[in-house]
């Protein structure tokens, strides 16, 4: 069964301070894996990773992907109080529907 | 781009009446639809999977009944919570794929709208 797994499932930092997100899954026929930071609305796309070891980069925001690992790491530097939120981890299989299996999230509190 | 247009945003009803949220994708023929569930606090879950014309597969425990899903064309799909009760209060979110224009929207697999929010009283 497939199988997507976040940690840690809740962080509380201080700003300033650099956090990292884990994220690893167990699929059949791995396409991509997406992470998504969601505040009160849906979800936010913030990156898709499809190849290992290359880095994306978003302002504070940064990701790679290990597919030998099958995991990824979700940075952000220099954490805001606009940080908050629960970030998403999602993997798209083997279906050609474009079905995403999501983790359970990580809920980042950032504190002034 | 890829945008995906969902209505009501929130909706309050009482007990034993049926609502619809209704999901539009504006820019891009949507091939598929996704319906998902989120509780406080937890991940989204998803209900159910539809393709343009044809009726919706459901994920296991979810209710066929209970929740109605139409995807009759290529820019709309609704989700009906039938007879609906305080335990079906939960936020409501879609998301539209197109496989023909993905290309155009960097490839995602899934675009989302802006969820619902229900709440049974």
């Amino acid at each position: 069964e497939d199988k997507v797994v976040q940690s840690p499932l809740s962080l509380v930092v201080h700003e300033g301070d650099t956090v990292t997100l884990n994220c690893s899954y167990e699929v059949t026929n791995f396409r991509s894996l997406l992470w998504y930071k969601q505040e009160k609305k849906a979800p936010t796309f913030l990156f898709m990773l499809t190849s290992s070891g290359i880095e994306k980069k978003s302002g504070r925001l940064s990701s790679i992907l290990d597919k030998k690992e099958l995991s990824s790491i979700l940075n952000i530097t220099a954490t805001q109080t606009g940080d908050s939120a629960i970030y998403l981890c999602a993997v798209h299989g083997s279906s050609n529907t474009g079905k995403l299996i999501f983790g359970q999230g990580t809920t980042l509190q950032v504190k002034p | 781009g890829a945008v995906v247009s969902q209505h009501p945003s929130w909706v309050i009803c009482k007990s034993g009446t049926s609502v619809k949220i209704e999901c539009r994708s504006l820019d891009f023929q949507a091939t598929t639809m996704f319906w998902y569930r989120q509780f406080p606090k937890q991940s989204l879950m998803l209900m159910a999977t539809s393709n343009e014309g044809s009726k919706a597969t459901y994920e296991q425990g979810v209710e066929k009944d209970k929740f109605l899903i139409n995807h009759a064309s290529l820019t709309l799909s609704t989700l009906t919570v039938t007879s609906a009760h305080p335990e079906d209060s939960s936020f409501y979110i879609c998301s539209a794929r197109s496989y023909r224009d993905r290309g155009r929207f960097g490839n995602q697999p899934q675009h989302f709208g802006d969820g619902t929010r229900l709440s049974i009283l």
